[in-house]
């Protein structure tokens, strides 16, 4: 079936370090990939996505490469912020049938220190 | 344009009791879907309400039922419940298409239930 596998954390970096979140995943047919962020006693919030094989998605200076041959979707910040301590889930949504539902990976913790 | 909401934010009740949560979709959307998260786990779906009916489910006992109304708004219904219900329960709404799948889900944010 469907699958997605994050790298553990916690992660901890210093304020400016460079940020990456390792994903991989399992899937038939051609998933569409997802992070999303989820800041403490809140929901989840769509960070950045891609649709297709090579898409980079981006936002808010975080970016992840849709790559196909190696079945992974790493996040990666090149500065990060003592505002991005959140948890961060990597997760697919496959096409056609699936109802459009989301499969996520258990979440790395990111703290960021000042 | 109002966001996913959901209601109550917290919720506390015993083995075997029955409980209804509530959510609210973004304006615009026909599609809800819930999820459950335990503590320190990424969220599981559940099942997914398209136009009034259900339209996949995920590996979850027939004691989570749920419900769309006309406005598109839903709720989710768990009986005899049991310990390991503790969670926190998201609600996602989108633009749906169906067996099509759908558009990017926006997330509510959640209620978290405690089963003592």
């Amino acid at each position: 079936g469907n699958s997605v596998t994050q790298m553990e954390g916690p992660v901890t970096l210093s304020e400016e370090a460079f940020l990456t979140i390792n994903c991989t995943y399992t899937a038939t047919g051609y998933p569409s990939l997802f992070w999303y962020v989820q800041y403490p006693g809140e929901g989840l919030q769509l960070l950045l996505k891609a649709t297709k094989a090579d898409d980079k998605g981006s936002n808010k200076g975080f970016e992840a490469t849709y790559r196909k041959e190696t079945t992974s979707f790493h996040l990666e910040k090149g500065s990060v912020q003592v505002s991005d301590s959140a948890v961060y889930f990597c997760a697919l949504s496959a096409n056609l049938n699936q109802g459009g539902k989301l499969i996520f990976g258990q979440g790395t913790e990111l703290s960021v220190k000042p | 344009e109002t966001g996913v909401t959901q209601s109550p934010t917290h919720l506390i009740k015993t083995r075997g009791q029955q409980v209804t949560l509530r959510c609210s979709s973004q304006s615009g959307h026909n599609t809800v879907s819930w999820y459950q998260q335990a503590l320190g786990q990424g969220p599981q779906f559940i099942f997914q309400y398209y136009r009034e009916e259900e339209n996949g489910r995920g590996n979850f006992p027939p004691r989570f039922s749920g419900l769309q109304f006309p406005n598109y708004s839903s709720e989710l219904n768990v009986n005899a419940l049991e310990l390991d219900d503790s969670a926190l329960y998201l609600c996602a709404s989108s633009t749906g298409l169906g067996g099509r799948g759908s558009y990017e889900q926006y997330f509510g944010p959640g209620t978290r239930l405690t089963v003592t």
